[in-house]
């Protein structure tokens, strides 16, 4: 059963500085791999998605880069400002079976401070 | 831009007592799915279906149906609410089932109180 792990389950930087967040996959037969944000009381809204033959996908000042084979996957956020404050989830797709539908991290609460 | 539209906002039952959850969308998309929205549990599929007539079951079923009658609408229905189904309810499509690069759109949810 896939598991899908982030850590840390809280983060808060300073308005400006660049930040990472991490996901982690226990099996790497997957199909994609998406970023959301989560706004208090909102739904989720996806940011980027990785399909699982890319390394890496950008928007704007979100950089996502996917290792399959070591089963990891960052988020990148550049200069980061007090509206990128939210929970940011991963969720990963696998390629057979059941394993079809999305199977999400619990996510990462980011609070940038100005 | 609609996209998925999820009613009611929040709602308190009574144990035992029955609701459906509505959810619709207005982009042609294939696919619907349910979620559940713990803490500390991230979020887990109850139902989905991946056209119009078809449904199937996802990892956290039991207590909950589906029908999806048209492609637009996907009613989630709690048959007898028991306390455990406290939490927050998140409908969710994308273009195609078959299209397994395609992002997943959610609606904002319906947060369920059951006493």
């Amino acid at each position: 059963k896939q598991e899908v792990t982030q850590i840390p389950a809280a983060l808060s930087v300073p308005e400006g500085e660049n930040l990472v967040l991490n996901c982690s996959f226990t099996d790497s037969a997957i199909y994609n791999l998406q970023w959301f944000r989560q706004d208090p009381g909102k739904g989720l809204t996806s940011l980027l998605l990785i399909q699982s033959s890319q390394r890496e996908q950008t928007s704007g000042r979100l950089n996502a880069s996917l290792d399959k084979s070591s089963g990891r996957s960052t988020l990148y956020i550049a200069a980061s400002q007090p509206g990128d404050s939210a929970t940011y989830l991963c969720a990963v797709k696998g390629s057979s079976g059941s394993a079809r539908q999305l199977t999400f991290g619990s996510g990462t609460q980011l609070t940038v401070l100005p | 831009n609609a996209g998925v539209t999820q009613t009611p906002k929040f709602q308190v039952l009574k144990t035992g007592q029955s609701m459906t959850l509505q959810c619709a969308q207005d982009m042609n998309h294939e696919y619907m799915s349910w979620y559940r929205q713990d803490p500390g549990m991230g979020l887990r599929l109850i139902h989905y279906s991946v056209g119009a007539g078809i449904t199937d079951q996802g990892e956290v079923p039991n207590g909950y149906n589906v029908s999806r009658s048209t492609t637009e609408d996907f009613p989630l229905r709690l048959l007898s609410a028991a306390p455990s189904q406290t939490s927050v309810y998140f409908c969710a499509s994308s273009y195609s089932a078959g299209h397994f690069n395609s992002p997943l759109h959610f609606g904002n949810g319906t947060r369920l109180t059951v006493t």
